[in-house]
């Protein structure tokens, strides 16, 4: 199975912050990447797929990037409602698999 | 849009069977892959299998020969069952469906089913 490894697993940060998560796959998965915000109690939400194609409605201050085993997920200007755990997913190699998720907090 | 809603008991046994419904709000089911997805309070998320709208299955290897599923296009709806249940099955449950683009489909899940919370206890 391919081990998704997200950095940091949390980070503090204020509205208007730009604030860049990482995931990296145990092997490369060329760009099957995508990546959800997750509020408590909530399903999780689909943001980005094909590791950098923004789902339609989702703000253009979310941005994916990466490629093979390396990805970024950037959320420029943030918003109070951008304040969640974010998950990355593979979808090269079965099964499926999510990283361990990186809670974005209120500083 | 389709919306997609879980159904299920809450409290379930050890050593019994888990079933759980999924209800798709249109009639997509037809034509598209539906997944299963769990998650254990405060942890992250473990893929559980799938099913297409012919029946055919993949499972997750670390669920494998306790899990199935099943679709029935006609109520819209597909199904989980997980038999020999622990307190590791202990999770929130949500359903969605398989991202497809242009006719294929890749294993991203949009949208989701709000997800049902089931305890595995005595």
């Amino acid at each position: 199975d391919i081990q998704m490894t997200q950095s940091p697993s949390s980070v503090s940060a204020s509205v208007g912050d730009r604030v860049t998560i990482t995931c990296r796959a145990s092997q490369g998965i060329n760009k099957f990447l995508a990546w959800y915000q997750q509020k408590p109690g909530e399903a999780p939400k689909l943001l980005i797929y094909a590791a950098s194609t923004l789902r339609s409605g989702v703000p253009s201050r979310f941005s994916g990037s990466g490629s093979g085993a390396d990805f970024t997920l950037t959320i420029n200007s943030l918003q109070p409602e951008d304040f969640a755990t974010y998950f990355c997913q593979q979808a090269k190699s079965f099964p499926p698999s999510f990283g361990q998720g990186t809670k974005l907090e209120i500083k | 849009q389709v919306y997609l809603q879980e159904s299920g008991p809450r409290l379930v046994k050890p050593s019994e069977t888990l079933s759980l419904t999924c209800t798709v709000s249109d009639g997509s089911i037809n034509s598209f892959y539906w997944t299963w997805i769990r998650q254990p309070a405060g942890k992250g998320l473990e893929w559980v299998g799938r099913v297409f709208a012919s029946g055919s299955t993949n499972f997750n290897p670390s669920l494998e020969g306790r899990v199935a599923m099943s679709i029935d296009t006609s109520r819209n709806q597909f199904s989980l069952q997980l038999t020999s249940l622990t307190a590791a099955d202990t999770a929130v449950y949500f359903c969605a469906k398989v991202k497809c683009i242009g006719g294929s489909c890749y294993d991203w899940f949009d949208p989701w089913g709000q997800g049902i919370p089931v305890t595995v206890s005595s």
